[in-house]
């Protein structure tokens, strides 16, 4: 079956421009994440879903972020009025297991990131 | 404070040869689970080998395996026999807790490996 999917795989926006990234999770992944990975960095954590609901957004830097997952499927990160610290590869996943399930294993699958590159 | 820590930038191996890449960790929670991820120039995570905190015998996966140290808090993953398809940068990561608070990875800032013939 397919992977994670993301789009678009890359991203040159103005500063100050509105971009909106899209993450397309595996089939029947309950539970989906973003991360933001700078250049020479590890991922960094933003948000968490279980299905439509968004459990976590303690990560997002700033209120210009914004993502949704309103079918509880599809995911979208929006960023409003980019900035130049915004540049960064942005990481969705998605797992098949809630965060309560009692399994600590439940893998990550990582789609291939979108590149932002804010000038 | 970093809960994961890799303390080697860079490392070199030669095909066929074995080698180590470190990872150190830090929580208080009892519960907590280690991953070990590849990250190729494409950019893709490619998950790798998993030790929960409870399990009793270091994880093996083919040629990867972990050497997992639980006072030391260290989760080394050691790659035998390497091929030049292992140059890559490696990412150890960390969930804490099995409830409701564990779901998000840390990572640290990765290990850039490249396999020389």
């Amino acid at each position: 079956g397919a992977g994670v999917s993301q789009s678009p795989r890359y991203k040159v926006a103005k500063r100050g421009q509105d971009v909106a990234l899209r993450c397309d999770p595996i089939s029947g992944h309950v539970s989906l994440f973003w991360y933001q990975q700078a250049l020479g960095q590890g991922p960094e954590f933003l948000t968490y879903f279980q299905n439509e609901a968004q459990l976590d957004k303690s990560g997002l830097p700033s209120d210009r972020f914004f993502a949704e997952r309103p079918e509880g499927s599809v995911s979208t990160l929006k960023i409003q009025r980019t900035q130049q610290e915004d540049s960064a590869v942005y990481l969705c996943a998605s797992s098949f297991f809630t965060s309560g399930s009692g399994n600590s294993y439940n893998e990550q699958f990582f789609g291939p990131g979108t590149r932002l590159t804010v000038l | 404070a970093q809960k994961i820590t890799q303390t080697q930038p860079g490392m070199f191996v030669q095909e066929k040869e074995a080698v180590t890449l470190d990872c150190t960790y830090d929580t208080s929670d009892p519960s907590y689970g280690l991953f070990w991820y590849k990250q190729p120039s494409s950019g893709e995570m490619i998950f790798l080998i998993y030790q929960g905190s409870y399990d009793q015998q270091n994880a093996t996966e083919g040629r990867y395996s972990l050497n997992f140290q639980k006072a030391r808090k260290s989760a080394n993953l050691v790659i035998s026999a390497s091929q030049l398809g292992d140059s890559a940068m490696y990412f150890c990561a960390m969930r804490e807790g099995f409830g409701n608070s564990g779901y998000a990875l840390n990572f640290g800032k990765g290990t850039s490996l490249l396999v020389t013939p």
